[in-house]
């Protein structure tokens, strides 16, 4: 088991640009959760995945934002017409049940210029 | 919604404890976590209060009061490598979903 992996860990974007982030999460763990944060805050609640279903998406995010979990295994985050407001670390969480930590992967920096 | 109120800084040398407190309003509560951040890494999960009461794992421990709103994370023995930021975290009622305080940094002095 090598954790929950995301790939880029860093993105620098032109504005207007579309970029896309992937998550493996740790492979038994049914729930996936996408968040996102800014220095010196906490991680924000983007949206979460269990198995490949989406439960619940914040009303923090607009419509340029969306997630995928095919197949229940990895998922992906895609920002459209990236904002400079968009820059941030994206993490991916996972973990196995309603009361079990989450893991976290390394994040995606993403640098929109 | 929710949201948590934990202090932004707390400065302490080797050896000693530090409490850091964290209150919470919710709509819904199942139960609070705590997480360390390093500077430039992910956060990795430290302990999780279901019910009222006293966890302990090692040189942490962290306790809830559901009737107070109020929890807190204690660290002992403080070392250097415990200099971090520190998330409390509310479980909702919508699944496993977190809410994370806005995080607590802990600088450990010689």
């Amino acid at each position: 088991d090598t954790g929950v992996s995301q790939d880029p860990r860093h993105k620098i974007t032109k504005r207007g640009q579309n970029v896309t982030f992937r998550c493996d999460p740790i492979s038994e763990h049914n729930r996936l959760y996408w968040y996102r944060q800014t220095l010196g805050q906490g991680p924000e609640f983007l949206t979460y995945f269990q198995n490949e279903a989406q439960l619940e998406k914040s009303r923090l995010l607009s419509d340029r934002f969306s997630a995928e979990r095919p197949k229940g295994s990895f998922s992906t985050l895609e920002i459209q017409r990236t904002e400079q407001g968009d820059s941030a670390m994206y993490l991916c969480a996972s973990s196995r049940g309603q009361e079990s930590g989450y893991t976290f992967g390394s994040g995606t920096r993403l640098t929109v210029v | 919604g929710q949201s948590l109120e934990q202090p932004s800084e707390v400065t302490a040398v080797e050896g000693a404890i530090v409490q850091i407190n964290c209150t919470y309003q919710t709509s819904g509560f199942y139960g609070l976590s705590w997480y360390q951040q390093h500077d430039g890494g992910a956060p990795t999960f430290l302990s999780y209060n279901g019910l009222d009461g006293l966890e302990e794992t090692g040189r942490f421990s962290s306790f809830l009061s559901r009737s107070d709103s109020y929890g807190y994370l204690l660290l002992q023995e403080l070392q250097m490598k415990d200099s971090a930021s520190y998330f409390c975290a509310a479980r909702g009622a919508a699944g496993n979903k977190l809410t994370f305080g806005g995080g607590t940094r802990v600088l450990v002095k010689p």
